[in-house]
């Protein structure tokens, strides 16, 4: 079962424009991280924002977590082509040990040229 | 230092045939994850392996198996094929202990069952 839940599902914006996505979880948790999947391919790692965090930035990536309405956003500002992708959050549960990462549904975002 | 690798890439089955998929994982990495993506169902996690030991599994059937050796490489098999085992299958390695961190995924082993 998936423990995130995507928001969009899909976004579409024009080049340059901020790209906002959102994660919602339903058990508490250690860290929160976000991924990025090219069609077919493999998952590679944006940022990782530990449950004690608020904000997070890395380059033109910015994730806040709220971990009273267990939820995050990722944004991308001025948006490039190449961002056009698959975004997941992932969430490994507090489960005292042997924890996993949890997917999300992701979001399909496409810039527009 | 060379990424995960997963082989085969590409494969065809039909259905009651089984399969196994290979998983190199970065040099040093002890932990190697799996996990299943459809269209359907998104990434569902299978199993993950630390130092030769399966340390989490999955809600997936027992046709789903896997192992990892002492250079860390792991495999997994999938016996008696069904349509709905077509995916991508995707390995995942890690260095961290028991709390994940970030994890380096391979390109994916895309499986059809015919």
């Amino acid at each position: 079962s998936q423990q995130g839940e995507e928001d969009p599902q899909a976004l579409s914006i024009q080049e340059g424009e901020n790209a906002t996505m959102n994660c919602s979880y339903k058990t508490s948790i250690n860290n929160l991280q976000w991924y990025r999947q090219n069609s077919g391919r493999g998952l590679v790692h944006l940022i990782l924002i530990r449950s004690n965090e608020r904000e997070k930035h890395s380059g033109r990536l910015r994730v806040t977590l709220d971990t009273s309405k267990k939820s995050s956003s990722l944004l991308i500002t001025a948006s490039r082509a190449a961002d056009t992708a698959s975004y997941f959050c992932a969430t490994d549960a507090t489960n005292f040990g042997n924890e996993k990462l949890t997917f999300g549904t992701g979001t399909r975002l496409t810039i527009i040229p | 230092k060379a990424g995960v690798t997963q082989t085969p890439r590409y494969l065809i089955k039909t259905r009651g045939q089984q399969v196994t998929l290979s998983c190199s994982p970065i040099s040093g990495h002890r932990s190697v994850s799996w996990y299943q993506q459809t269209p359907g169902q998104g990434l569902q996690f299978l199993f993950e392996y630390f130092s030769e030991t399966q340390r989490n599994k999955g809600n997936f059937p027992g046709r789903f198996s896997g192992r990892q050796f002492s250079n860390s490489r792991s495999e997994m098999n999938v016996s008696t094929l069904e349509l709905g085992d077509s995916a991508l299958y995707l390995c995942a390695s890690s260095w961290e202990g028991l709390a994940p961190g970030e994890l380096f995924f391979g390109e994916g082993s895309r499986l059809t069952v015919l």
